[in-house]
């Protein structure tokens, strides 16, 4: 199955700097999302990006599908920034595999 | 439109006892997908269930099971718990109709098992 890999695995920041975090994959995916994870555990969609690049707000992300990898920018993070960020990859059918997180950190 | 809607939101069980989480998914959405996440594992994929069938399956034993009713909500169950079983349950819900195609999808806020 695909494997994918997100870095960095942790992240601190100051609040108000901008922030990039990658996701590898370990073969031609046709579908991926990313997904930030809230202290009460639910995963909140930030993105469904296929290919190509999604704004939204403060956030972007770009999706290079011929490279394998996809990159979510944060720009002038706040503290409620803070939390796990995942992509997924979808492998087959409505499986989406996960990787590790990034873990952010945001300081006031 | 309410989102997916997952309960209980917490559990606790002991050991050989067996546990049945429910999820309720985006009206209109016949896709119900469940994944267990753990601090060691990760998320990882239990099943899909598409019209009262399960589509997929992840690498888990057959003390995991699902289902899913005629009006798409899914249950799943796990018989005689383990410690390892002690996880954030999610389940997740979306649009998609045929098995070629993806649209995005909707997580609950998960169930939370503990498992003494």
């Amino acid at each position: 199955g695909i494997q994918v890999e997100q870095s960095p695995p942790d992240l601190i920041l100051q609040e108000g700097a901008n922030s990039t975090l990658r996701c590898n994959f370990s073969d031609s995916v046709n579908n991926l999302q990313w997904f930030h994870q809230n202290p009460w555990g639910q995963l909140i969609n930030l993105f469904y990006i296929p290919s190509g690049t999604k704004q939204n707000g403060r956030l972007s992300a770009t999706t290079v599908a011929t490279e394998r990898y996809s990159l979510l920018y944060i720009s002038s993070s706040q503290t409620t920034d803070s939390g796990v960020y995942f992509c997924a990859a979808v492998e087959y059918g409505n499986k989406l595999v996960f990787g590790a997180g990034t873990i952010l950190r945001v300081k006031s | 439109k309410a989102g997916v809607t997952q309960t209980p939101r917490y559990l606790i069980k002991t050991r050989g006892q067996q546990v049945t989480l429910s999820c309720s998914p985006i009206s209109g959405h016949r896709s119900v997908s469940w994944y267990q996440q753990t601090p060691g594992q990760g998320l990882q994929f239990l099943f899909e269930y598409f019209s009262e069938t399960q589509r997929n399956k992840g690498n888990f034993p057959g003390r995991f099971s699902g289902r899913q009713f005629s009006n798409s909500r899914s249950e799943m169950n796990v018989s005689t718990l383990e410690l390892g079983d002690s996880a954030l349950y999610l389940c997740a819900s979306s649009s998609t109709s045929g098995s070629s195609s993806y649209n995005e999808q909707f997580f609950g806020p998960g169930t939370r098992l503990t498992v003494l």
